[in-house]
């Protein structure tokens, strides 16, 4: 069964130290991969996403990810983070290939915590 | 330009009663979708519309469930004989087929439905 996996339900880091969420996700051939972000209340936005090319991606916010086929990782990374950047957020993958409608396959979401 | 839009906002009902829920989809975007967010699921597809072509049903949870997508724009999500099981938050997405844009779900704030 195609799932994705996001170990770490919650992830805490002082404000202006790097932050790391972590995706990993089994799913057949090369899938396109995403990460959205949901505040309180909010409907999902979304932050960046791998589709071909260089492995890692920059987003909004100054998030990036970095794809790595071998370990079937995405890991969402920020350099500095801001209290602001406190929300959850999902790793999401779309299959490729015929019978693939588009449909995403969520992570069960990190919260992450920016303490000042 | 405006954002996928879904009324109402909150809906609460009374177990055994219809709910229908609309979602407005940005203007130009042919692929609609609908997935439901609860506390132990995660979230989970329910639905995908693409322009002419037969929808997507595979992540309907049941018969009680269906929706429509009329003139190729607005969408309804109907629960009949609403269960308390259902008490979720439902969001709607709109994605473009081409562009720069391609490939992301643009996700609109979502109902909050309660079953009481």
């Amino acid at each position: 069964a195609q799932s994705v996996a996001q170990p770490e339900d919650q992830v805490n880091v002082a404000e202006g130290n790097p932050l790391t969420v972590k995706c990993t996700y089994s799913v057949s051939g090369n899938p396109y991969l995403f990460w959205y972000v949901q505040y309180p209340n909010r409907g999902l936005q979304f932050l960046l996403k791998y589709i071909t090319g260089d492995n890692l991606v920059k987003g909004s916010y100054g998030f990036e990810a970095e794809f790595n086929k071998s370990q079937t990782s995405f890991h969402l990374k920020k350099p500095s983070a801001l209290v602001s950047d406190s929300a959850l957020y999902f790793c999401a993958v779309r299959p490729k290939g015929s019978g693939n409608t588009g449909k995403l396959i969520f992570g069960q979401g990190t919260t992450l915590q920016v303490k000042p | 330009g405006a954002g996928v839009s879904q009324s109402p906002s909150n809906k609460v009902t009374e177990k055994g009663k219809d709910v229908e829920l609309r979602c407005d989809p940005i203007s130009g975007h042919t692929a609609l979708y609908w997935y439901r967010q609860s506390l132990g699921q995660g979230l989970e597809f329910l639905i995908y519309f693409q322009g002419n072509s037969a929808p997507d049903k595979s992540g309907l949870p049941s018969d009680r469930f269906s929706a429509e997508r009329t003139g190729g724009s607005v969408s309804t999500l109907t629960i009949q004989r609403t269960q308390q099981e259902d008490s979720a938050v439902y969001l709607c997405a709109s994605s473009p087929v081409s562009g720069r844009s391609y490939n992301e779900q643009f996700f609109g704030p979502g109902t909050r439905l309660t079953v009481l």
